[in-house]
């Protein structure tokens, strides 16, 4: 069975400093999709990145990386210079052959002034 | 705003009474999905939409759900003879094709309160 699983509940950080969200999964497919979700406070949920799993190259989108590491079925997010608006739920979700994402439980992310 | 609409935001209903949601996706989006997030969990998927086709259902979708989407367009999901067990964060995704890269764009989730 594919899961996600995500072993933060609950991080902080400073603001302007770097933070790394965990997240391993497990599939049997060869090819798939990651993606890192973000949820702010009672606001929807918003794509934050997303890695193709045949590809090696780790993604970037601006202040948000992440480490893809396939063999051990790990894909982290690493924020960097982080912001007060970065605060939210932060989910990892992995996308099979059927469409639908299977999500992790998240990591609840504070950043502090 | 061309994002995906959910209505009504909140619902709040006495066990045993039937509930209905809808789902308006970004205008062309032809896959459309249904997720529940409980308190403390990640959202776990229900089902999911071709144009008006349902491709898939998830366990966790028991015979008292349903959900349709006429025409392709919005669509609905009923909760029959609610339980307490069913209050929870309801949210509706669109894509718009097949690819599995391509990002859904989640609505802003209907929150149920079963009493």
């Amino acid at each position: 069975a594919q899961t996600v699983t995500q072993s933060q509940p609950e991080m902080s950080v400073q603001e302007a400093e770097t933070v790394t969200l965990s997240c391993t999964y497990d599939t049997s497919e060869s090819n798939y999709y990651l993606f890192w979700y973000k949820q702010p406070p009672s606001r929807q949920m918003i794509l934050v990145i997303r890695q193709e799993a045949y590809k090696q190259q780790n993604a970037t989108e601006n202040r948000f990386s992440v480490n893809f590491q396939k063999a051990a079925k790990s894909f982290s997010l690493k924020i960097s210079d982080s912001q007060l608006g970065d605060t939210a739920m932060y989910f990892c979700a992995l996308r099979e052959s059927q469409g639908n994402l299977i999500f992790g439980k998240g990591t609840k992310l504070s950043v502090k002034p | 705003d061309t994002g995906v609409s959910q209505d009504p935001r909140h619902k709040i209903t006495k066990r045993g009474q039937n509930v209905t949601f809808r789902c308006d996706p970004i205008s062309e989006h032809n896959r459309l999905y249904w997720y529940r997030q409980t308190l403390g969990q990640g959202p776990e998927f229900l089902t999911y939409f071709q144009n008006e086709a349902q491709l898939e259902k998830s366990r966790l979708l028991s015979d008292r759900f349903s959900a349709e989407r006429p025409k392709g367009s919005f669509s609905t999901l009923e909760i029959q003879r609610t339980e307490q067990g069913d209050s929870a964060m309801y949210l509706c995704a669109s894509s718009p094709r097949l690819a599995r890269q391509d990002e859904q764009y989640f609505g802003p989730g209907t929150r149920l309160t079963v009493t």
